[in-house]
């Protein structure tokens, strides 16, 4: 039982450079969420999904792509990296009733 | 909306020093509450939970108690430990997301 997996666990992209992170989770739970986390400004929502086929924008949208076609997978698009998307990104699963969330171990990403 | 305000950090203790690290938030609706935390390196994991009024949550002798009239749920431990040392967020919930605070960053020194 995995539970919530993220990859890659590094990337290095340059400018204007294309990019999936993945998201996968294995317990079967509606909600899932993409923050980015930065020093001094805690995690900020990016994209959030209620279940499949639905998404919906967070608090730092811009630059970011989603998608939900299947409740296990929430992969994230940065369709062209911009060095302000240089952050530590963290998917996040939870079933929706207000019990505890489960994070992935983050994807440091850096864009030159 | 929904915000968190938590105590800003660093904050650095000495071996078996008492911990608070102050959380309140506005949120429409009423939340749960949530403490997660985070070592070094690693994604955020719970730490505590309440779900109503006057509810306290504990772990690992950490508490915190959800006051609604205060709209506050402070975090406490009596005696820190060096492997305490990690950042702390406070998240209220009210059913369609989590609300992260900025984190307080702890360093427990020997």
């Amino acid at each position: 039982n995995a539970g919530v997996t993220q990859t890659p666990k590094f990337q290095v992209l340059k400018t204007g450079q294309s990019m999936t992170l993945q998201c996968a989770q294995d317990m079967n739970h509606e909600y899932m969420s993409w923050y980015r986390q930065d020093p001094g400004m805690g995690l900020r929502l990016i994209h959030y999904s209620v279940g499949a086929g639905i998404t919906d924008q967070g608090e730092v949208p811009n630059g970011y792509n989603v998608s939900r076609s299947t409740t296990e997978d929430f992969p994230l698009r940065l369709l062209s990296a911009a060095p302000s998307q240089t952050s530590v990104y963290f998917c996040a699963t939870w079933d929706g009733v207000i019990t505890e969330a489960f994070f992935g171990q983050g994807t440091r990403l850096t864009v030159v | 909306g929904n915000s968190v305000t938590q105590m800003e950090g660093p904050v650095t203790l000495s071996e078996e020093a008492f911990l608070t690290i102050n959380c309140t938030y506005t949120a429409t609706g009423y939340p749960s509450l949530f403490w997660y935390v985070q070592y070094p390196g690693e994604g955020l994991q719970l730490l505590l939970k309440a779900t109503k009024a006057d509810d306290k949550g504990s772990n690992k002798g950490f508490e915190a108690t959800y006051r609604k009239e205060t709209t506050s749920f402070h975090l406490e431990k009596g005696s820190v430990q060096v492997s305490d040392s990690a950042v702390y967020f406070c998240a209220p919930n009210t059913g369609n997301q989590f609300y992260f605070g900025t984190g307080t960053s702890l360093t427990v020194i020997p």
